[in-house]
């Protein structure tokens, strides 16, 4: 199956800085990358994905990129807010069993 | 959170009990997902369902049963069996026609005394 890995585990930067995740898979069959916002105690939210069809996609202050040869992507956030603080999670489909696979999560700090 | 709803919040159950954690969707979603999630161990698929009265093993269904009788429902039942059942569960689902997109409920965090 597929296999999902995420870095940094931690990462803390101060408010206004930029902070970026970057994950890895191994299946070259997957299409379709979301990432994941966790607050505590709740819920994962959906909070941006890509297909393979694109290398970058924006959402205000998010984007993510994805470099299909190298299988690799990576969530950006610009311009961090102290309500950024959260644990991140990116995933990799397997549209033949039509399940997600998740990477470990990196919680991010955003000091003010 | 959206029209998916986990009860309840908390639940506490003794060893060798049974317990059965309720998922609800009013979404019109076919598929439905189980998770546990542990600290540092990111989000592990349980079990999940992309039609009625039939469901698919994840990567850690040991210990662990699920039924869907209804669209809107996939109960899941943490049996005795279950080595390490104190965890925080997560149950999703996916709209029609796009299952690789998953939304989630709240969670429902089993803690076993």
């Amino acid at each position: 199956g597929e296999n999902v890995e995420q870095h940094p585990s931690t990462l803390s930067v101060q408010e206004g800085d930029s902070a970026v995740i970057k994950c890895t898979y191994s299946d070259s069959a997957s299409n379709y990358f979301p990432w994941y916002k966790q607050e505590l105690g709740k819920g994962p939210q959906l909070i941006i994905d890509i297909r393979s069809n694109v290398g970058e996609k924006k959402d205000q202050r998010i984007a993510v990129t994805l470099n299909k040869t190298a299988k690799h992507f990576s969530l950006h956030i610009t311009e961090t807010q102290p309500e950024d603080s959260a644990v991140y999670f990116c995933a990799a489909e397997d549209s033949t069993l039509g399940r997600l696979y998740f990477g470990r999560g990196t919680q991010l700090t955003v000091w003010p | 959170d959206g029209g998916i709803t986990q009860s309840p919040k908390y639940l506490f159950r003794k060893e060798g009990q049974n317990v059965t954690l309720s998922c609800e969707q009013n979404l019109n979603h076919d598929a439905m997902y189980w998770y546990r999630q542990d600290p540092g161990q990111g989000l592990r698929l349980i079990y999940y369902s992309q039609i009625v009265n039939d469901f698919q093993k994840g990567d850690i269904a040991e210990g662990y049963s699920v039924s869907r009788e209804k669209k809107e429902s996939f109960p899941l039942t943490v049996t005795s069996a279950q080595k390490n059942p104190t965890a925080f569960y997560l149950c999703a689902s996916s709209p029609p026609g796009d299952e690789t997109t998953q939304y989630f409920g709240p969670g429902t965090r089993l803690t076993v005394l």
